[in-house]
């Protein structure tokens, strides 16, 4: 089955202890982003892919890392969380980037609480 | 002024009636549009795509799209309680990037 991996689906942690959201297609997509979601401000971009070890920053970088090692993984990593990057968070990914109408496919989410 | 707006919502219409959602869009560059549901703590699942003026029909779904005047809607005729969700409108634009962003979406609630 074509599809968005993520884990963990949820998540409460404590300020400062670094975490990692994994991420993992298997429809062999060049394309991957991660996004969040706060009520009333919609879906943001975070960090967007165009493909293996090419990242580059979305709307929304700050206190946030990615890498794309292989095709498939694109994890993110909260390095020293704080209670604003609470929020509810997204993968995503795509194929071939220059093709505008092609479908993005959203992992499950994942719901982060940082305490 | 946002990239991609919404009216927040909620919108309710009684159950078999058409609804009707609109979007509006800043970046007359924009090349391809989209439209979203997201049930509650759910992620977004696509709906329809359009890219060209006029209207595109899927099943009780039509999209229609007007880009001299920055506008994409969508229509939802013989409305089920099942539709009741929040519909993101979603806009890309031309690019290496080709960044899709997404207006804050509509909640829709269909009454019995």
């Amino acid at each position: 089955e074509a599809q968005v991996t993520q884990n963990p689906r949820y998540l409460i942690t404590v300020t400062g202890k670094k975490l990692t959201v994994t991420c993992s297609q298997n429809m062999n997509h060049e394309y991957m982003s991660w996004y969040r979601q706060d009520p009333g401000l919609g879906l943001r971009q975070i960090y967007y892919s165009m493909n293996v070890e090419v990242t580059d920053k979305g709307d929304v970088p700050e206190g946030y890392k990615v890498s794309r090692k292989e095709k498939r993984n694109f994890p993110l990593i909260l390095e020293s969380p704080s209670p604003n990057q609470t929020s509810l968070y997204f993968c995503a990914s795509r194929p071939t980037p220059g093709l505008s109408y092609n479908e993005q496919f959203f992992g499950p989410g994942t719901r982060l609480t940082v305490l | 002024q946002k990239e991609v707006e919404q009216n927040s919502g909620p919108l309710s219409v009684p159950e078999g009636a058409i609804a009707s959602l609109n979007c509006t869009y800043s970046d007359r560059g924009s090349q391809s549009f989209f439209w979203y549901r997201q049930y509650s703590g759910k992620s977004p699942e696509l709906i329809m795509f359009i890219y060209s003026n006029g209207d595109k029909e899927d099943g009780r779904f039509t999209a229609q799209l007007n880009k001299a005047s920055q506008y994409v809607s969508l229509l939802i005729r013989d409305s089920q309680p099942s539709d009741s969700a929040t519909y993101l409108c979603a806009v890309r634009n031309t690019g290496t990037a080709s960044k899709l962003t997404f207006g804050t979406g509509t909640r829709l609630q269909v009454t019995l």
